[in-house]
């Protein structure tokens, strides 16, 4: 069974940073391209950042272009999102989610519980 | 970017009612649209995938049509279950971007 467990949420301060992470299990990770998708508090969703399998393509969203970098770890099963210079306008529910292609396609077949990150002074 | 707009934005249906909601691209996206059920508190689950191919598992109530820039989802027989969020989301470029969501409850 897939398992996209995510971590690294919290209370930042407006300029901040923080890193997430999300623990795959269940499949084999380094097969799969992988997305962070977000959602406001009482809002949609939106597509924040994805990487290919081996991390050779990464996209991101307008709003989030130069300050957040996603990468990933094959070897820990692990994807990761460093988010910097953050602003009220990140405060979220992030999840991770699994793509069903080795390269980005953007059909997202498993997604994790999220981690809420909140950002205020 | 691509832009989704999804129409009602929430509605209010009784037990077996057959449930329709529209999804709009601002620009064709071919068959390149997935549509996700997001329960209360819980995360989005993948139902429908190039427009009209149910993912395995998914209960035959559901369906999706259309291509280019117009898209409907369809629930054949409301169930209790159902009351949820859809979202519609294109992926014909690699900027993805998700509709503002469709809340259906029972009357």
């Amino acid at each position: 069974e897939v398992q996209l467990v995510e971590s690294g949420g919290g209370l930042v301060q407006p300029g901040g940073s923080l890193r997430l992470s999300c623990a795959a299990s269940g499949f084999t990770f380094s097969n799969y391209a992988m997305s962070w998708v977000r959602q406001a508090p009482g809002k949609g969703l939106e597509w924040v950042s994805a990487i290919s399998n081996r991390g050779g393509s990464r996209n991101y969203a307008d709003s989030v272009k130069g300050r957040f970098t996603i990468s990933r770890d094959n070897s820990k099963n692990t994807l990761y999102l460093q988010m910097n210079s953050l602003t009220a306008g990140d405060t979220a529910l992030y999840y991770c989610a699994k793509d069903v292609n080795t390269l980005v396609q953007g059909v997202f077949d498993s997604w994790g519980l999220g981690t809420l990150v909140t950002v205020s002074s | 970017d691509i832009q989704m707009t999804q129409s009602p934005s929430s509605l209010s249906a009784s037990v077996g009612d057959r449930v329709t909601i529209t999804c709009q691209a601002s620009q064709d996206i071919s068959h390149y649209l997935n549509w996700y059920q997001q329960k209360p508190g819980k995360a989005p689950k993948l139902l429908i995938h190039d427009a009209s191919k149910l993912e395995t598992g998914v209960p035959s109530r559901f369906s999706g049509s259309g291509s280019g820039t117009a898209f409907t989802f369809t629930i054949g027989s409301l169930q209790s279950e159902d009351v949820a969020t859809y979202y519609c989301q294109q992926y014909d470029n690699l900027r993805f971007t998700f509709g503002p969501g469709t809340k259906v409850d029972i009357k």
